[in-house]
């Protein structure tokens, strides 16, 4: 049974700051991790994908891959109020078996 | 239309009803998705097609029934559905199943209520 763990939060971040967001995975085989964003009543909305170890940087945000440590996380630099919603880590193993999702963390910005 | 679109976005069913869920892709992807989302639960993968071909049932129970006539659309139909199946049904597709060309992106959703 593949698993991906996030902490559910919320967590509570100043706006300015940065927001740091991890999740775990349990498949070592997996080869693709995507980082999502969904807001409240909404659908999700690719944000990042990363396939290889280190860091990947667009904009404000920051993926960082450490398949040894089965361990993928999300940057948000300068965080915003509009930056607040839910985001959910899914990974792929790389078959035709669509992704396997975490619960997702709830991410404040505070004005 | 652009994206990946889901009609309707609303659906109230009784227990007896028959309803389909429709899903369509205007990205020219060759792999679709349905997925569940219930609340304080992870997204569930339910199917996947291929190509029109259906590669992962994840041991979906057989009152949710998958149709792909085409790469473009996807169909989920519904029948003698119970209370807890009310979540918010999500299509998604990609360029292909697997590997690099996996990036999946999501329709809207129906959010399904069952009486």
């Amino acid at each position: 049974q593949k698993e991906v763990e996030q902490n559910s939060g919320p967590l509570s971040v100043p706006e300015g700051a940065i927001a740091s967001l991890n999740c775990t995975y349990s498949d070592r085989g997996s080869q693709s991790f995507f980082w999502y964003r969904q807001y409240s009543g909404k659908s999700p909305e690719l944000i990042m994908s990363i396939y290889s170890n280190g860091d990947k940087e667009d904009g404000r945000f920051t993926a960082q891959l450490n398949k040894a440590s089965q361990y993928v996380s999300l940057l948000i630099r300068d965080s915003q109020p509009s930056d607040s919603a839910t985001y959910l880590c899914a990974v792929s193993g790389g078959g035709a078996d669509g992704l396997t999702f975490g619960k997702g963390t709830h991410l404040i910005i505070q004005p | 239309e652009t994206g990946v679109t889901q009609t309707p976005r609303h659906l109230v069913m009784g227990m007896t009803n028959k309803k389909s869920l429709k899903c369509e892709q205007h990205l020219g992807h060759n792999a679709m998705y349905w997925y569940k989302q219930s609340a304080k639960k992870p997204l569930e993968l339910m199917f996947v097609y291929n190509f029109k071909e259906q590669t992962e049932n994840n041991s979906v129970p057989s009152r949710f029934s998958p149709e792909c006539p085409n790469s473009s659309h996807l169909f989920l139909h519904l029948h003698t559905l119970q209370p807890e199946d009310s979540a918010l049904y999500l299509c998604a597709s990609s360029l292909l199943a697997g590997g690099s060309t996996d990036t999946q992106y999501f329709g809207p959703g129906t959010r399904l209520t069952v009486l």
